[in-house]
């Protein structure tokens, strides 16, 4: 079936460390995208890619990265920078930017990731 | 910028109940509007979309219309069951072509 993984559904991390959380899809969609999920806040964008190789900063992107570089796969790393990285994160994608054609983007189940 | 404004607070309402929740924007041009659900433990899906004033998106006997005039796209359902309970969110695309999202709204529906 087609659709968006991923991994892992929960992490925990200590304090100072990096973490790379996993997203891949295998519906062809040029556009990926991660976003934030805080409790009372929707959903903040923290970068996205258009394309392999490209990739935007959103609205929080300061102690995050991310890499593109196959069109199925778009890892997000939060790194030690992240002063409050406790939340739970989910990876979208779309055929093109904003899902132009279709208006729809498609969401994975998240991943929940908790400081301690 | 882009933004979306949903109702506060949870909404908790009875099995056949009458469904509002409402949602105004603010946005230059003509946005995309949409509502998504989040059911417990999963990612969000699309559920309805309107691209241009007075059309109406429907789905699952959930309907919202787009109003210019009020800058208003409501989502309303007229007799919500408990497999509705979940977490809606509003959002809109605007000339950037980035989804802005609403802070979304958990409705718990009794049986």
């Amino acid at each position: 079936d087609g659709g968006i993984t991923q991994s892992p559904k929960y992490l925990f991390r200590k304090e100072g460390q990096n973490v790379t959380l996993s997203c891949e899809q295998n519906l062809n969609h040029d556009a990926m995208y991660w976003y934030r999920q805080d409790p009372g806040q929707g959903l903040r964008l923290i970068y996205y890619s258009q394309i392999v190789n490209d990739f935007q900063k959103g609205d929080i992107a300061e102690g995050y990265s991310v890499s593109r570089e196959k069109k199925e796969s778009f890892p997000l790393t939060v790194t030690s920078a992240q002063k409050n990285p406790t939340a739970f994160y989910l990876c979208a994608s779309s055929m093109s930017l904003g899902g132009l054609n279709t208006g729809e983007l498609f969401f994975g189940e998240g991943s929940r990731l908790t400081v301690l | 910028g882009d933004s979306v404004t949903q109702m506060e607070g949870p909404v908790t309402l009875s099995e056949e109940a009458f469904l509002t929740i409402n949602c105004t924007y603010t946005a230059t041009g003509y946005p995309s509007l949409f509502w998504y659900v989040q059911y417990p433990g999963e990612g969000l899906q699309l559920l309805l979309k309107a691209t241009k004033a007075d059309d109406k998106g429907s789905n699952k006997g959930f309907e919202a219309t787009y109003r210019k005039e009020t800058t208003s796209f409501h989502l309303e359902k007229g007799s919500v069951q408990v497999s509705d309970s979940a977490v809606y969110f509003c959002a809109l695309r605007g000339g950037n072509n980035r989804l802005a999202f609403g802070k979304g709204n958990q409705v718990v529906v009794i049986p």
